[in-house]
């Protein structure tokens, strides 16, 4: 079964500590894996599309990586306008829709 | 640039009432759509998803049905509401690199 997991279900960083989230995945045939930020209330923001191991993207203070089985999102010298939860999100073969994961809530104190 | 709207923002209904929740798109052309269930403490869940006018796929078997009278435009239907119905409810899009999510509606069945 295809699945998506997320860690840690939450993270306190003081501004400027920098820090990662993972994503745990495993699917049959990966067409890509997906970031995206949600702030309370507000539907998901599109982050990033990784489709294969390797690759690499950059945006601000995020950059997400992936491997054969996970992706982190690495948020350097991270600001409280980053405090968001973030959801990793995959495509498999069948391609109907994305399998999300529960996501990491981010919090960033000044 | 492509634009998606839903309403209402927020609604309250009482248990055993219809429900109608309204996606439209703009900038796009035969987009594929999507209604997302996300509710406390899970992810989203894939409820439908339409490639086309008239053509529905049901992801979950529930209380809900979905329609596409218009190329851009996608409703989510109850006939009668459950409080289990109760979540945020997400309409997409898809652009082939990423889903697109609109604002969302809070539903709250009491």
């Amino acid at each position: 079964e295809d699945q998506v997991t997320q860690s840690p279900e939450a993270l306190r960083l003081q501004e400027g500590e920098s820090s990662s989230l993972n994503c745990s995945y495993t699917v049959s045939g990966l067409r890509g894996l997906f970031w995206y930020r949600q702030d309370p209330g507000k539907g998901p923001e599109f982050l990033f599309t990784l489709y294969s191991a390797g690759e690499e993207k950059e945006k601000e203070r995020l950059k997400a990586t992936l491997t054969k089985k996970e992706s982190f999102l690495h948020i350097t010298a991270p600001k409280p306008e980053d405090s968001a939860t973030y959801l990793c999100a995959l495509a498999n073969q069948a391609g109907t829709a994305l399998i999300f994961g529960k996501g990491t809530t981010l919090s960033v104190s000044s | 640039s492509q634009t998606i709207h839903q309403w209402p923002a927020t609604l309250v209904q009482p248990v055993g009432s219809p429900l109608s929740l309204e996606c439209t798109v703009e900038g796009t052309s035969n987009p594929n759509l999507y209604w997302y269930r996300q509710a406390a403490g899970r992810g989203l869940q894939l409820l439908f998803y339409s490639v086309g006018i008239g053509q529905i796929s049901s992801e979950v078997p529930q209380n809900l049905s979905a329609s596409r009278p218009q190329d851009r435009q996608f409703i989510l239907s109850s006939k009668k509401l459950l409080l289990s119905d109760s979540g945020f409810y997400l309409c997409a899009w898809s652009s082939g690199t990423g889903d697109h999510f609109g604002p969302g509606t809070r539903l709250t069945v009491t």
